[in-house]
């Protein structure tokens, strides 16, 4: 089955600065991405997604990359701000029947006011 | 549009005991998918439901199961319960059909097994 790699585990940035989170997958069938954030006690929030037939796609001061050669996709974060602060979560759809999701293990990411 | 909601939101069971969980999707979504989150584990595919039928399912005991209603509402239950089991418990819904659509969580039920 899938397996998603993610990595680094925790990341801390200055404010202002932009964190990176990668991902890499197992799946060559892959091709959905969506990444989502995870604040202390909350539900896990999709903030940006992309599927197989593009390279990137940018939602104000977040993007995401996608390598299909590789297997391997990037969250980029710019202008980092405290409420950036969280867990954040990469995951890949394989297949073509159904919506499983397979998670990476998260990266917990800290702006430094 | 309401999100997705999901009752109880929080449960402590004794080991042995079984338990029912449910979800109630965003209007108009027809696939309900379940997920466990722990420390350990992170988040873990439990099953997919979509049309009052299964569609996946993922690497869980037979202990686990679930359900979906015409109106998309989905449960899932976990018999026998073992101290394992304490973790978060999201249900996510989408449109579904296969055209790689978003998927949006519930708030999830915390469940502990004393």
């Amino acid at each position: 089955g899938e397996n998603v790699e993610q990595h680094p585990s925790t990341l801390s940035v200055q404010e202002g600065d932009s964190a990176v989170i990668k991902c890499t997958y197992s799946d060559s069938a892959s091709n959905y991405f969506p990444w989502y954030k995870q604040e202390l006690g909350k539900r896990p929030q999709l903030i940006i997604d992309i599927r197989s037939n593009v390279g990137e796609k940018k939602d104000q001061r977040i993007a995401v990359t996608l390598n299909k050669t590789a297997k391997h996709f990037s969250l980029h974060i710019t202008e980092t701000q405290p409420e950036d602060s969280a867990v954040y979560f990469c995951a890949a759809r394989s297949g073509f029947i159904g919506e499983k999701l397979t998670f990476g293990t998260g990266t917990r990411l800290t702006i430094i006011p | 549009k309401a999100g997705v909601t999901q009752t109880p939101r929080y449960l402590i069971k004794t080991r042995g005991q079984q338990v029912t969980l449910s979800c109630s999707p965003i209007s108009g979504h027809r696939s309900v998918s379940w997920y466990q989150q722990t420390p350990g584990q992170g988040l873990q595919f439990l099953f997919e439901y979509f049309s009052e039928t299964q569609r996946n399912k993922g690497n869980f005991p037979g202990r686990f199961s679930g359900r979906q209603f015409s109106n998309s509402r989905s449960e899932m239950n976990v018999s026998t319960l073992e101290l394992g089991d304490s973790a978060l418990y999201l249900c996510a819904s989408s449109r579904g059909g296969g055209g790689n659509y978003e998927q949006y969580f519930g708030p999830g039920t915390r469940l502990t097994v004393t």
